[in-house]
């Protein structure tokens, strides 16, 4: 089945630097790729998503990007603020499976 | 307006206990899951089900049993709670089972005594 690394596991960075999350898929079917942010004692919420046919999107200071080959894909937010603080989830699935997450970063802006 | 609300947000039990968490979606989705947060924040899928009828059903011990009465409502009963129970289960929902985004629930923190 589907195995989803994610990696670093914490990311401090100050405020107006850039952050950069890796994830890492196994299943080369794999085709759907969303990203997920927790802020603290809520729900996840979708902030971002890619599917196999594109290798790069963005929304504001969001983007994400995916190479098929290596079998990794990237979200990358710019000019961070106290607000992007939060845990942030990567996950992968091919079509009709389940969702598998990685395990999470937690990000730190500093002011 | 809430798209998917779950009932009770906090559910405090003895060990061996039974009980329910309650899921109920607004949004006309067709699939519905239930996933299990850990306390190091893992996020694991336990059981899907589309319009009805249960698709995904993960390694999970048999003392939980979802029902889905219709495709707005899926519930999760627990039967004989464990301390490893203790945990946030959020309820999710889709527009299909194919990839399409899930929508959370707030969560139900369940903590066994």
């Amino acid at each position: 089945g589907e195995n989803v690394e994610q990696h670093p596991s914490t990311l401090s960075v100050q405020e107006g630097d850039s952050a950069v999350i890796k994830c890492t898929y196994s299943d080369s079917a794999s085709n759907y790729f969303p990203w997920y942010k927790q802020e603290l004692g809520k729900r996840p919420q979708l902030i971002i998503d890619i599917r196999s046919n594109v290798g790069e999107k963005k929304d504001q200071r969001i983007a994400v990007t995916l190479n098929k080959t290596a079998k990794h894909f990237s979200l990358h937010i710019t000019e961070t603020q106290p607000e992007d603080s939060a845990v942030y989830f990567c996950a992968a699935c091919k079509y009709g499976n389940k969702l598998v997450f990685g395990a999470g970063t937690i990000l730190r802006v500093k002011s | 307006d809430t798209a998917v609300s779950q009932t009770p947000k906090y559910l405090v039990t003895q060990m061996g206990n039974d009980k329910s968490i309650k899921c109920e979606q607004n949004l006309g989705h067709d699939t519905m899951y239930w996933y299990k947060q850990d306390s190091k924040k893992f996020l694991k899928i336990m059981f899907s089900y589309n319009n009805k009828e249960l698709i995904i059903n993960e390694t999970v011990p048999n003392r939980f049993s979802p029902k889905s009465p219709d495709k707005a409502h899926l519930n999760l009963h627990i039967n004989s709670l464990e301390l490893g129970d203790s945990a946030v289960y959020f309820c999710a929902s889709s527009q299909s089972a194919a990839q399409e985004t899930q929508y959370f629930g707030p969560g139900t923190r369940l903590l066994v005594l």
